[in-house]
């Protein structure tokens, strides 16, 4: 099946170190974008990636950083950098015509 | 700017009764998209619809329509006899055809369908 998917569901870390979420889509897109979502918040908008080996920060990308190597593949790190950690992460995708994104389960991220 | 405003926070109706979601936004451009999605307690956002600025035609699937009025700048939806299911956060977005084509969400509308 086609589709996106996001490891792990729930993850714990202790504040100061680094954490990588994973996100991989086999619907061959070439968009890919990271979003953080808190408690009754909108999505915000981290780092997006139109094509492989390019990058761009988005509103809230302090703290964080991205690698775009492979296109079925746009990994996220938290760095101890980000003073707020703690909140839902999702990962989306875009390809064809049209603008809409599809989105993966999400990652709960719990820094302790 | 580019804006979506979602100004009921939250929602509460008694099911089979009908409900309105309301989404207003903000643009300059004068070719856009809007969009819809879904966000059930699981979390994974599911995308609904996407309306592009030069079809105002309103649309329906199922129980689910929407009411997209240019003069007010308005993309609203509507469940009608809704179901217990249909709890979930939904959001609004809007996105216009700028080469980054990036995505405004709105801050989301929770509905709670009661039994």
């Amino acid at each position: 099946d086609g589709g996106i998917t996001q490891s792990p569901k729930y993850l714990f870390r202790k504040e100061g170190q680094n954490v990588t979420l994973s996100c991989e889509q086999n619907l061959n897109h070439d968009a890919m974008y990271w979003y953080r979502q808190d408690p009754g918040q909108g999505l915000r908008l981290i780092y997006y990636s139109q094509i492989v080996n390019d990058f761009q920060k988005g509103d809230i990308a302090e703290g964080y950083s991205v690698s775009r190597e492979k296109k079925e593949s746009f990994p996220l790190t938290v760095t101890s950098a980000q003073k707020n950690p703690t909140a839902f992460y999702l990962c989306a995708s875009r390809g064809g015509w049209y603008n809409e994104q599809f989105f993966g389960p999400g990652t709960r991220l719990t820094v302790l | 700017a580019q804006k979506v405003t979602q100004a009921q926070t939250e929602i509460s109706v008694v099911e089979k009764e009908d409900v309105t979601l309301d989404c207003v936004y903000e643009t300059r451009d004068t070719t856009y998209y809007l969009f819809w999605y879904k966000q059930p307690p699981s979390g994974e956002l599911v995308f609904l619809i996407r309306r592009n600025s030069f079809d105002e035609q309103n649309e329906i699937s199922g129980r689910y329509s929407w009411n997209f009025q240019k003069s007010t700048s308005s993309f609203n939806f509507t469940i009608t006899a809704s179901q217990v299911v249909d709890s979930a956060v939904y959001f609004c977005a809007l996105s216009d055809t700028n080469r980054d084509d990036k995505i405004i969400f709105g801050k989301g509308t929770r509905l709670h369908i009661l039994p």
